[in-house]
């Protein structure tokens, strides 16, 4: 069935490091895929997203590129900031429909 | 810009007893999704309505139910409350008419706690 797999947190990088979070999907047809995050106490924010084979999204430093061919959707940053901690949520939709989410992977970033 | 407004933020009901949940979603968008996110979990997908009709159905329990209305703010109502139903109550609306690949944007959700 329909699933995404993501690395498992936490994740904890020195302000400044390099970030991947590992997202992997199986999904039918030609899905939609997104990252949000998620701040402590607040809702789902979307960070970024790629509709189509190799599109690359991206939004405030953070990058994302469609590879149907590994059915993935890492998640890259090359310099985090203290302000980047927070759960970072994978998930697709195929064609407006429900999202499917992964597990989330809880970053802290320390100064 | 206007985001998508959900009410109340927070809510202590006690066992047994009913709660309604609303949503406000983002002028004009058309369609508009529950989702219930449990503590340290993801959020998982209750019930949508597209156009104030009903899309898709997910995990929703049959002591839950939900409608969208003519002005498209939709409301969760649930009732029996059991201490399981405490959990982060996420709505969330896209334009579903521009295509695939549109966007949900969700709320700040709302926090019920049954005691």
């Amino acid at each position: 069935g329909n699933s995404v797999t993501q690395m498992e947190g936490p994740v904890t990088l020195s302000e400044e490091a390099f970030l991947t979070i590992n997202c992997t999907y199986t999904a039918t047809g030609y899905p939609s895929l997104f990252w949000y995050v998620q701040y402590p106490g607040e809702g789902l924010q979307l960070l970024l997203k790629a509709t189509k084979a190799d599109d690359k999204g991206s939004n405030k430093g953070f990058e994302a590129t469609y590879r149907k061919e590994t059915t993935s959707f890492h998640l890259e940053k090359g310099s985090v900031q203290v302000s980047d901690s927070a759960v970072y949520f994978c998930a697709f939709d195929s064609g407006n429909t429900p999202l499917v989410f992964g597990k989330g992977t809880r970053l802290s970033v320390i100064a | 810009a206007a985001g998508v407004i959900q009410s109340p933020r927070h809510l202590i009901k006690e066992k047994r007893e009913t709660a309604t949940l609303k949503c406000y979603p983002i002028p004009r968008h058309d369609t508009v999704y529950w989702y219930q996110q449990g503590p340290g979990q993801d959020p998982q997908f209750l019930i949508s309505f597209y156009e104030k009709m009903q899309s898709d159905k997910g995990s929703i329990p049959d002591r839950f139910s939900a409608q969208q209305f003519s002005d498209y703010h939709s409301e969760l109502n649930m009732s029996s409350l059991e201490l399981g139903d405490s959990a982060l109550y996420f709505c969330a609306s896209s334009l579903r008419g521009q295509g695939d690949g549109q966007p949900q944007h969700f709320g700040d959700g709302t926090r019920l706690s049954i005691l």
